[in-house]
């Protein structure tokens, strides 16, 4: 299986201020055949599903605010949400595709410092 | 709008079979893969497994020996049977849809589910 690793766990930003969560997989998730990172960002808030916020790595679902960009290639990730607002608090989670089991990272908390 | 709703018993006996279906409206069953995906309270998203349209499916292999996924296109509806269950199986279970690009943009609401005597 691949597994993915989010760093840090948790992390508080001032509000307006950019928040940046890793993701790193144990082996690439690029198909060489389309060039496609098979890499989805979801946000979860308390008592909700998840939602889609990312997929491809870098393109955002439609109706996702653009202050949230997904970054990266192969093996290593970032979600970037640049002016963090406080509707934002929320559980992040990266998920592959790449092959099955389409494994989800840990989650990373984050918090308005 | 796709909408999909899981149903089934919020309480399994250890040993027995955890059954959920989830019934999807607003669209067709027939396209897509169709996943299950379950959350310990307070702990990350496991994906369980997928199932096709045509029956075709991919399972999470630490659970593949007591997983099968079964679909009905006649009624719109896709199946989980987990069997053998333990405490560790206590979660809430959420089917979704797998979208064309990959992931999931449509979630049911999730369900609960606790495995207690």
């Amino acid at each position: 299986d691949i597994v993915m690793t989010q760093s840090p766990d948790s992390l508080a930003v001032s509000l307006g201020e950019r928040a940046t969560i890793n993701c790193k997989s144990s082996q690439s998730v690029l198909y060489s055949s389309n060039n496609k990172n098979y890499l989805a960002w979801y946000q979860q808030k308390p008592g909700q599903p998840p939602k889609l916020l990312i997929y491809w790595a870098s393109t955002r679902e439609s109706g996702v605010p653009d202050r949230f960009s997904g970054s990266g290639s192969g093996t290593d990730f970032t979600l970037t949400i640049s002016g963090l607002q406080a509707e934002d608090v929320a559980v992040y989670y990266c998920q592959h595709y790449y092959t099955t089991p389409a494994t989800f990272g840990q989650g990373t908390r984050l918090e308005i410092k | 709008q796709v909408q999909l709703q899981e149903s089934g018993p919020g309480l399994v006996k250890p040993s027995e079979t955890l059954s959920l279906t989830c019934t999807v409206s607003g669209g067709s069953i027939t396209s897509y893969y169709w996943s299950w995906i379950r959350q310990p309270a307070g702990k990350g998203l496991e994906w369980l497994g997928r199932i096709y349209y045509s029956g075709s499916s991919d399972y999470n292999p630490s659970l593949k020996s007591r997983l099968t996924l079964s679909i009905d296109t006649s009624k719109n509806q896709f199946s989980l049977k987990l069997n053998s269950v333990t405490a560790a199986d206590t979660a809430v279970y959420y089917c979704a849809r797998e979208s064309a690009r990959p992931g999931v943009d449509y979630w049911g609401q999730g369900t609960l589910v606790t495995v207690s005597s």
